[in-house]
């Protein structure tokens, strides 16, 4: 399995800023993954994290707003720019394709408050 | 499009007694269904995976059924114990390269002393 981090937990921010959140894998994986999950709601997928290109992003979702970086095979960020109260949520990392198995993992979230 | 519904928003059980979770799905043919545990505040944690070609997987407490003809998985906790209290949400994967992954609402499950 993948033990996945994510920094920061939580963070409190203006309108009008931009927020970067960092994802650490603890080995290599081929495939990363932001999605957002709203309050009660289930996981909507951002976009997935491609090493070494641009991500791939779903509909809705651009990357003006949401800039994602990987870097190598174990680490991403995600940006969050000029925030609004609408963004406020949890966005979670996620990984998948690492030695040995096909589950999907999950980092344990960062809980975005834009004020 | 994709439809993937849970049977009920909540469900209380008795300690002790088995919990049965229900996915259902339309316009979507998984290669995969995967349950997922979800506490709040934290991500989803995976508990098990079947495949299209598989009727039934067992884990300790847990039992997964697949029927790809009526669209649907079935989630069983045995012995159900207040620790299982948590949103438990089923998700199917089109193929192994994850962009056709998909969530479903989930279900709030709350099981009683």
């Amino acid at each position: 399995s993948a033990v996945i981090s994510q920094k920061p937990s939580r963070d409190i921010c203006q309108r009008g800023t931009s927020l970067t959140i960092q994802c650490q894998v603890d080995s290599q994986v081929t495939m990363m993954f932001w999605y957002r999950q709203q309050p009660g709601q289930s996981l909507t997928l951002i976009a997935t994290a491609n090493q070494g290109s641009e991500a791939t992003y779903e509909s809705g979702f651009v990357i003006d707003k949401f800039p994602i970086s990987r870097p190598n095979l174990t680490f991403s960020t995600l940006t969050v720019s000029n925030m609004s109260p609408e963004d406020s949520s949890i966005y979670l990392c996620s990984a998948r394709g690492g030695r040995g198995y096909n589950e999907q993992f999950f980092g344990p979230g960062t809980r975005l408050t834009v004020l | 499009s994709q439809k993937i519904e849970q049977n009920s928003e909540a469900l209380n059980i008795q300690e002790g007694k088995t919990a049965t979770l229900t996915c259902n799905y339309t316009n979507y043919s998984p290669a995969y269904l995967k349950w997922y545990r979800q506490d709040p505040g934290r991500g989803p944690v995976f508990l098990l995976l079947i495949r299209e070609n598989e009727k039934e997987k067992r884990k300790e407490r847990l039992k997964v059924t697949f029927d790809t003809t009526l669209k649907q998985s079935l989630f069983h906790i045995t012995a159900s114990q207040p620790a299982d209290s948590a949103t438990y949400r089923c998700a199917l994967d089109a193929d192994n390269y994850g962009q056709n992954f998909v969530f479903g609402p989930g279900t709030r499950l709350s099981v009683l002393p």
